[in-house]
């Protein structure tokens, strides 16, 4: 069965204090791994996607990277406006061209001035 | 460009009730997806339609679910009846190319007494 796998549930940093966020996942020919942020009382905003092992993209303090089991989102020197609920999320392969994705249960990151 | 309009925002109802709940998606975007997210969880796919078609209602809860999405464009999602456990927030999104690049809405709050 397809899953995916968020730790930790919860992360407080302080402002500045750089720190990783993992998602693992078990499916069969990963077609594509999504990052989102979600805000509360917002629905989730796109941050990135990574489609192959070794991949790497950035935005600003987030750095996202992808290994053959798991992916990582490093937040380096993190700001109070970073603090949010932190979804992975991975494309499974279909008959099609679509192909639904399956959430993680996310990361809350909060960040203390 | 105008994001992912849903209504309403807020929903309480009582056991056994109905509800209904409005999507407009991205224009152009071809492809809708409702989601259910309950407290502390990440999005589960409920259903997703591609055009007027649904591509995939595997997680739809038949007996009290159901959703349609006229012309292509609005949909709407519907619980009859309602039970505790649906209590959740659902989410609309849309996307023009492949299930990843999704742009979501607010989300309408859910709770049932």
């Amino acid at each position: 069965e397809d899953q995916v796998t968020q730790s930790p549930e919860a992360l407080r940093l302080q402002e500045g204090e750089s720190s990783s966020l993992n998602c693992s996942y078990t499916v069969s020919g990963l077609r594509g791994l999504f990052w989102y942020r979600q805000d509360p009382g917002k629905g989730p905003e796109f941050l990135f996607t990574l489609y192959s092992a070794g991949e790497e993209k950035e935005k600003e303090r987030l750095k996202a990277t992808l290994t053959k089991k798991e992916s990582f989102l490093h937040i380096t020197a993190p700001k109070p406006e970073d603090s949010a609920t932190y979804l992975c999320a991975v494309q499974a392969p279909s008959d099609g061209n679509t192909g639904k994705l399956i959430f993680g249960q996310g990361t809350t990151l909060q960040v203390k001035p | 460009e105008a994001g992912v309009a849903q209504s309403p925002r807020y929903k309480i109802i009582e056991k056994r009730q109905s509800v209904a709940f409005w999507c407009n998606p991205i224009s152009g975007h071809a492809t809708l997806y409702w989601y259910q997210q309950i407290l502390g969880q990440g999005p589960k796919l409920l259903i997703q339609f591609q055009n007027n078609g649904v591509v995939d209602d595997s997680q739809l809860p038949k007996d009290r679910f159901s959703a349609e999405r006229l012309k292509g464009v609005d949909s709407t999602l519907k619980i009859q009846p309602a039970k505790l456990e649906d209590s959740a927030v659902y989410l609309c999104a849309s996307s023009l190319v492949g299930p990843g690049w999704q742009f979501f809405g607010p989300g309408t709050r859910l709770t049932v007494l």
